[in-house]
Protein backbone atom coordinates (compact mmCIF):
# COMPACT_ATOMS: atom_id res chain seq x y z
CA UNK A 1 0.00 0.00 0.00
CA UNK A 2 0.92 3.81 -0.45
CA UNK A 3 3.35 4.75 2.34
CA UNK A 4 4.62 8.02 3.53
CA UNK A 5 7.98 7.94 4.96
CA UNK A 6 9.84 10.85 6.70
CA UNK A 7 13.70 11.65 7.77
CA UNK A 8 15.02 12.06 10.41
CA UNK A 9 12.36 10.16 13.50
CA UNK A 10 14.30 13.18 15.96
CA UNK A 11 16.12 15.87 15.39
CA UNK A 12 17.78 17.74 18.39
CA UNK A 13 18.86 21.58 17.47
CA UNK A 14 20.07 24.25 19.32
CA UNK A 15 17.81 27.65 19.78
CA UNK A 16 19.08 29.34 16.46
CA UNK A 17 20.30 26.33 14.26
CA UNK A 18 18.57 25.26 10.93
CA UNK A 19 16.34 22.55 10.71
CA UNK A 20 14.97 20.38 8.00
CA UNK A 21 13.04 17.46 7.59
CA UNK A 22 12.37 15.43 4.97
CA UNK A 23 9.06 13.19 3.55
CA UNK A 24 8.96 10.83 0.74
CA UNK A 25 5.93 8.96 -0.98
CA UNK A 26 5.81 5.49 -2.38
CA UNK A 27 3.29 7.17 -4.91
CA UNK A 28 2.87 10.60 -6.70
CA UNK A 29 0.70 13.03 -4.47
CA UNK A 30 -1.51 15.40 -6.10
CA UNK A 31 -0.91 17.45 -3.13
CA UNK A 32 1.07 17.08 0.53
CA UNK A 33 0.03 18.71 3.42
CA UNK A 34 2.24 19.94 6.37
CA UNK A 35 1.38 19.35 10.12
CA UNK A 36 2.90 20.58 13.46
CA UNK A 37 1.61 18.87 16.74
CA UNK A 38 2.75 20.46 19.90
CA UNK A 39 3.52 17.64 22.66
CA UNK A 40 0.17 16.78 24.34
CA UNK A 41 -1.75 18.58 21.52
CA UNK A 42 -3.37 17.93 18.48
CA UNK A 43 -2.20 18.71 14.83
CA UNK A 44 -2.58 21.68 13.09
CA UNK A 45 -2.65 22.84 9.23
CA UNK A 46 0.33 24.45 8.57
CA UNK A 47 0.22 24.43 4.55
CA UNK A 48 -0.69 22.49 1.20
CA UNK A 49 1.18 22.18 -1.50
CA UNK A 50 0.39 21.36 -5.05
CA UNK A 51 2.46 22.59 -7.76
CA UNK A 52 5.43 20.49 -9.27
CA UNK A 53 8.47 22.22 -7.81
CA UNK A 54 6.56 24.98 -5.66
CA UNK A 55 8.13 26.47 -3.11
CA UNK A 56 6.96 28.48 -0.24
CA UNK A 57 7.59 29.85 2.42
CA UNK A 58 5.67 31.16 5.85
CA UNK A 59 8.30 33.68 7.89
CA UNK A 60 11.44 31.31 8.84
CA UNK A 61 9.58 28.30 7.38
CA UNK A 62 10.30 27.36 4.33
CA UNK A 63 8.53 24.24 2.08
CA UNK A 64 9.22 22.26 -1.14
CA UNK A 65 7.07 19.66 -3.23
CA UNK A 66 9.31 17.97 -5.36
CA UNK A 67 9.44 18.33 -9.20
CA UNK A 68 8.28 14.35 -9.19
CA UNK A 69 5.68 15.11 -6.41
CA UNK A 70 6.98 12.34 -4.84
CA UNK A 71 8.96 14.06 -1.74
CA UNK A 72 8.68 17.44 -0.06
CA UNK A 73 10.66 19.52 2.42
CA UNK A 74 10.44 21.78 5.61
CA UNK A 75 13.04 23.65 6.11
CA UNK A 76 13.10 25.56 9.63
CA UNK A 77 15.74 28.95 9.52
CA UNK A 78 17.07 30.08 12.62
CA UNK A 79 15.16 27.76 15.47
CA UNK A 80 13.67 29.09 18.58
CA UNK A 81 11.71 27.03 21.24
CA UNK A 82 8.03 27.95 20.18
CA UNK A 83 9.47 25.54 17.00
CA UNK A 84 9.29 22.38 19.48
CA UNK A 85 6.67 19.93 18.35
CA UNK A 86 6.06 17.09 15.76
CA UNK A 87 6.28 17.95 12.12
CA UNK A 88 3.89 15.50 9.96
CA UNK A 89 3.58 15.16 6.13
CA UNK A 90 0.49 13.75 4.75
CA UNK A 91 -0.71 13.32 0.89
CA UNK A 92 -4.14 11.99 -0.39
CA UNK A 93 -4.58 8.09 -0.07
CA UNK A 94 -3.90 6.64 -3.12
CA UNK A 95 -7.05 5.71 -4.97
CA UNK A 96 -8.54 7.33 -2.58
CA UNK A 97 -11.14 8.94 -5.74
CA UNK A 98 -12.38 12.51 -5.96
CA UNK A 99 -13.43 12.75 -2.32
CA UNK A 100 -9.30 12.45 -1.44
CA UNK A 101 -8.98 15.80 0.19
CA UNK A 102 -8.52 14.87 3.51
CA UNK A 103 -7.96 11.45 3.19
CA UNK A 104 -5.20 11.54 4.19
CA UNK A 105 -2.19 8.83 4.56
CA UNK A 106 0.29 10.56 7.26
CA UNK A 107 4.47 9.96 7.54
CA UNK A 108 5.65 9.22 11.19
CA UNK A 109 7.04 12.81 12.03
CA UNK A 110 10.08 14.34 12.66
CA UNK A 111 10.37 15.45 16.50
CA UNK A 112 11.51 18.58 17.27
CA UNK A 113 13.91 19.50 20.55
CA UNK A 114 15.33 22.98 20.75
CA UNK A 115 17.94 23.00 23.19
CA UNK A 116 17.64 27.13 24.55
CA UNK B 1 -15.27 30.52 15.70
CA UNK B 2 -15.37 26.99 18.42
CA UNK B 3 -13.06 24.36 16.89
CA UNK B 4 -14.00 20.70 16.99
CA UNK B 5 -15.13 19.22 20.06
CA UNK B 6 -14.27 16.04 21.36
CA UNK B 7 -14.85 13.80 24.42
CA UNK B 8 -13.56 12.68 26.56
CA UNK B 9 -10.28 13.94 26.48
CA UNK B 10 -8.96 10.73 28.69
CA UNK B 11 -10.89 6.55 28.92
CA UNK B 12 -9.11 4.14 31.06
CA UNK B 13 -11.13 0.66 30.37
CA UNK B 14 -10.04 -2.71 30.71
CA UNK B 15 -9.99 -5.14 27.92
CA UNK B 16 -13.15 -6.41 26.09
CA UNK B 17 -14.88 -3.73 27.66
CA UNK B 18 -16.44 -0.85 25.51
CA UNK B 19 -15.89 2.85 24.88
CA UNK B 20 -17.58 5.29 22.81
CA UNK B 21 -16.05 9.03 21.90
CA UNK B 22 -17.99 11.78 21.02
CA UNK B 23 -17.39 14.55 18.22
CA UNK B 24 -18.99 17.83 16.96
CA UNK B 25 -16.95 19.34 14.30
CA UNK B 26 -16.86 23.07 13.42
CA UNK B 27 -20.17 24.34 12.51
CA UNK B 28 -20.86 24.17 9.00
CA UNK B 29 -18.31 21.56 8.06
CA UNK B 30 -20.25 18.65 6.22
CA UNK B 31 -17.23 16.32 6.21
CA UNK B 32 -15.88 14.46 9.63
CA UNK B 33 -13.42 12.15 9.84
CA UNK B 34 -12.04 10.03 13.00
CA UNK B 35 -8.38 9.10 12.67
CA UNK B 36 -6.22 6.66 15.24
CA UNK B 37 -2.77 7.97 16.24
CA UNK B 38 -0.85 5.43 18.34
CA UNK B 39 2.15 6.71 20.24
CA UNK B 40 4.76 7.49 17.73
CA UNK B 41 3.17 7.46 14.83
CA UNK B 42 1.21 9.50 12.94
CA UNK B 43 -2.74 9.78 12.28
CA UNK B 44 -3.93 6.92 10.81
CA UNK B 45 -7.66 7.58 8.82
CA UNK B 46 -10.24 4.93 10.28
CA UNK B 47 -13.59 6.73 8.38
CA UNK B 48 -14.89 9.85 6.61
CA UNK B 49 -18.26 10.89 6.88
CA UNK B 50 -19.79 13.45 4.41
CA UNK B 51 -23.19 15.10 6.02
CA UNK B 52 -24.59 11.74 7.42
CA UNK B 53 -23.29 8.92 4.76
CA UNK B 54 -20.21 7.14 5.52
CA UNK B 55 -17.65 7.99 2.15
CA UNK B 56 -14.88 5.60 3.44
CA UNK B 57 -14.53 2.88 6.07
CA UNK B 58 -12.00 0.69 4.37
CA UNK B 59 -10.03 1.12 7.11
CA UNK B 60 -12.02 0.57 9.90
CA UNK B 61 -11.81 -2.37 11.69
CA UNK B 62 -15.47 -3.62 11.77
CA UNK B 63 -15.42 -5.93 13.67
CA UNK B 64 -14.66 -3.81 16.87
CA UNK B 65 -15.17 -0.81 15.46
CA UNK B 66 -18.57 1.49 14.80
CA UNK B 67 -19.29 4.66 14.00
CA UNK B 68 -22.35 6.62 13.07
CA UNK B 69 -22.98 10.63 12.32
CA UNK B 70 -26.80 10.54 12.03
CA UNK B 71 -27.83 13.92 11.88
CA UNK B 72 -24.54 15.05 9.79
CA UNK B 73 -23.40 16.83 12.73
CA UNK B 74 -22.06 15.34 15.71
CA UNK B 75 -20.16 11.68 15.36
CA UNK B 76 -19.69 9.02 17.57
CA UNK B 77 -16.96 6.30 17.24
CA UNK B 78 -17.63 2.87 19.69
CA UNK B 79 -15.18 0.47 20.14
CA UNK B 80 -16.51 -2.69 21.40
CA UNK B 81 -14.92 -5.23 22.63
CA UNK B 82 -11.80 -3.43 22.95
CA UNK B 83 -7.88 -4.56 22.57
CA UNK B 84 -4.93 -3.99 23.91
CA UNK B 85 -4.07 -2.45 20.78
CA UNK B 86 -6.62 0.20 20.46
CA UNK B 87 -4.72 2.21 22.68
CA UNK B 88 -4.22 5.38 21.27
CA UNK B 89 -5.51 8.97 20.67
CA UNK B 90 -8.68 9.14 18.78
CA UNK B 91 -9.02 12.22 16.55
CA UNK B 92 -11.81 14.32 14.83
CA UNK B 93 -11.31 16.48 12.16
CA UNK B 94 -13.74 17.81 9.94
CA UNK B 95 -13.04 20.20 6.91
CA UNK B 96 -15.10 22.96 5.09
CA UNK B 97 -16.26 23.23 1.81
CA UNK B 98 -13.76 26.63 0.89
CA UNK B 99 -11.02 28.30 2.01
CA UNK B 100 -8.09 26.02 1.67
CA UNK B 101 -9.18 22.80 0.12
CA UNK B 102 -7.11 20.42 1.87
CA UNK B 103 -6.99 21.87 5.37
CA UNK B 104 -7.98 19.82 8.58
CA UNK B 105 -8.86 20.68 11.55
CA UNK B 106 -8.67 18.52 14.12
CA UNK B 107 -9.76 18.18 17.56
CA UNK B 108 -7.67 17.77 21.11
CA UNK B 109 -8.73 14.49 20.67
CA UNK B 110 -9.52 11.23 23.19
CA UNK B 111 -6.75 9.11 24.39
CA UNK B 112 -7.76 5.53 25.13
CA UNK B 113 -6.18 3.54 27.65
CA UNK B 114 -6.51 -0.28 27.21
CA UNK B 115 -5.13 -2.13 30.51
Amino acid sequence: GQQVMQIPQYQHVQEGEDFTTYCNSSTTLSNIQWYKQRPGGHPVFLIQLVKSGEVKKQKRLTFQFGEAKKNSSLHITATQTTDVGTYFCAGPRANAGGTSYGKLTFGQGTILTVHP
Amino acid sequence: EAGVAQSPRYKIIEKRQSVAFWCNPISGHATLYWYQQILGQGPKLLIQFQNNGVVDDSQLPKDRFSAERLKGVDSTLKIQPAKLEDSAVYLCASRGAGGRTGELFFGEGSRLTVL
